[in-house]
């Protein structure tokens, strides 16, 4: 079982460039994440959604955009990097109910310059 | 904004020995998760407490939870190396939304 799965796994941006940060599980899990981490300060929710096709903003949305087109990918866009949103990346999925737990990837380290 | 705070922020102990961290959250939860990150990784789910329920063990895991004074906290017994990790508590308020705390970050010494 592969679980969550984010690509690339390291990346060095200029201020100004895009890219896009994949996310893939293989668990059928209708809900995915996107959080950042930054030291002492715990993990953030940047966006999420709740199934196929829809996205929902979290806590720190600005400067991203996501998308859902399959159940099992989320994507993380950023248009125009800024040194900011230099972080630690986590996806993370899990099954709608309450009680179930969430499942990371092992995140995605991204250092812009 | 976070919901849960973890206390504290760092702890020290010798292998063998016990580590007790906790977490305050302030609004009504549905229930309380702990998960460990070991570094450069991500998180792995630990153990959950619903909000009906007062005391959970998971083989050297033992969580409480006091809903009245809304706190948690995890203890871990028997100290070992591999136990070193940043752990965080989590508050479920729907079906969708986590929100995590701080952390604490336990250093397990030989």
């Amino acid at each position: 079982n592969a679980g969550v799965t984010q690509t690339p796994k390291f990346r060095v941006l200029k201020t100004g460039q895009s890219m896009t940060l994949l996310c893939a599980q293989d668990m059928n899990h209708e809900y995915m994440y996107w959080y950042r981490q930054d030291p002492g300060m715990g993990l953030r929710l940047i966006h999420y959604s709740v199934g196929e096709g829809t996205t929902a903003k979290g806590e720190v949305p600005d400067g991203y955009n996501v998308s859902r087109l399959k159940k099992q990918n989320f994507l993380l866009g950023l248009e125009s990097a800024a040194p900011s949103q230099t972080s630690v990346y986590f996806c993370a999925s899990k099954y709608r109910p309450f009680d179930q737990p969430q499942h990371f990837g092992d995140g995605t380290r991204l250092s812009i310059l | 904004s976070q919901q849960g705070e973890e206390d504290p922020q760092a702890l020290s102990i010798q292998e063998g020995e016990n580590a007790t961290m906790n977490c305050s959250y302030k609004t009504s939860i549905n229930n309380l998760q702990w998960y460990r990150q070991n570094s450069g990784r991500g998180l792995v789910h630990l153990i959950l407490i619903r909000s009906n329920e007062r005391e959970k063990h998971s083989g050297r895991l033992r969580v409480t939870l006091d809903t009245s004074k809304k706190s948690s906290s995890l203890l871990i017994t028997a100290s070992r190396a591999a136990d070193t990790a940043s752990y965080f508590c989590a508050t479920v308020v729907n079906d969708y939304k986590l929100s995590f705390g701080a952390g604490t970050t336990v250093t397990v010494r030989a």
